[in-house]
């Protein structure tokens, strides 16, 4: 398997433009993570979904921010309207929940975010 | 809130010295405990985890010591190595939940 897989890999957008995030999961994984890495607060969970349910979103910031799983093997993260904050890395992860090692991610290489 | 915490931003050492990362955290629910390594421009990876009912764990030159009294955990690596150099994340895990929280992490250099 080619692992977690992101797209884009650098995003840069304008003030009030929508963005949107993409993940392709490890085939078979259960769970997917989406998380934003800042300074200030490290690797923040954002969301996390268990075969395709959302299952915690009290990480989303704000009601600007919106993920999906419409099914296994994609998920999306969208931004609308993006602002100068939301720059940071994003980054989503799979994992096998309880069939695999306990707390064991598999992170994509992240979406770096500019909103200029 | 952040219910794991990492107080060193940074952390630099000789190479062949050891290195101790520490780590804390708040949620007493949580029963695992894990530390990831990071490359620039990569995701985080998996690099060695402690269950709740254990103080330690070895994997190699790399410990894990947990005090679930003082909800405190840190990472020995003994001896470094310049390889070693890269932001490493703390994590906590609560079984059932399935969410998985992080430290803001501490960026480690080992000197040649």
């Amino acid at each position: 398997d080619a692992g977690v897989i992101q797209s884009p890999r650098h995003e840069v957008t304008e003030m009030g433009q929508e963005v949107t995030l993409r993940c392709k999961p490890i085939s078979g994984h259960d769970y997917l993570f989406w998380y934003r890495q800042t300074m200030m607060r490290g690797l923040e969970l954002l969301i996390y979904f268990n075969n395709n349910v959302p299952i915690d979103d009290s990480g989303m910031p704000e009601d600007r921010f919106s993920a999906k799983m419409p099914n296994a093997s994609f998920s999306t993260l969208k931004i609308q309207p993006s602002e100068p904050r939301d720059s940071a890395v994003y980054f989503c992860a799979s994992s096998l929940g309880d069939r695999g090692r306990e707390g064991e991610a598999f992170f994509g290489q992240g979406t770096r975010l500019t909103v200029v | 809130d952040q219910q794991v915490k990492q107080n060193s931003p940074s952390l630099s050492v000789q190479e062949g010295r050891i290195s101790i990362l520490n780590c804390d955290y708040t949620n007493s629910m949580f029963d695992y405990f894990l530390w990831y390594k990071k490359y620039p421009a990569e995701g985080p990876t998996f690099l060695i985890s402690i269950s709740s009912i254990k103080d330690k764990n070895e994997d190699g030159r790399f410990t894990v010591f947990l005090n679930k009294s003082a909800k405190h955990l840190s990472l020995h690596i003994v001896p470094s190595q310049p390889g070693d150099s890269a932001v490493y994340f703390c994590a906590a895990f609560q079984t059932g939940a399935n969410n998985l929280f992080f430290g803001t992490g501490t960026r480690l250099t080992v000197i040649p």
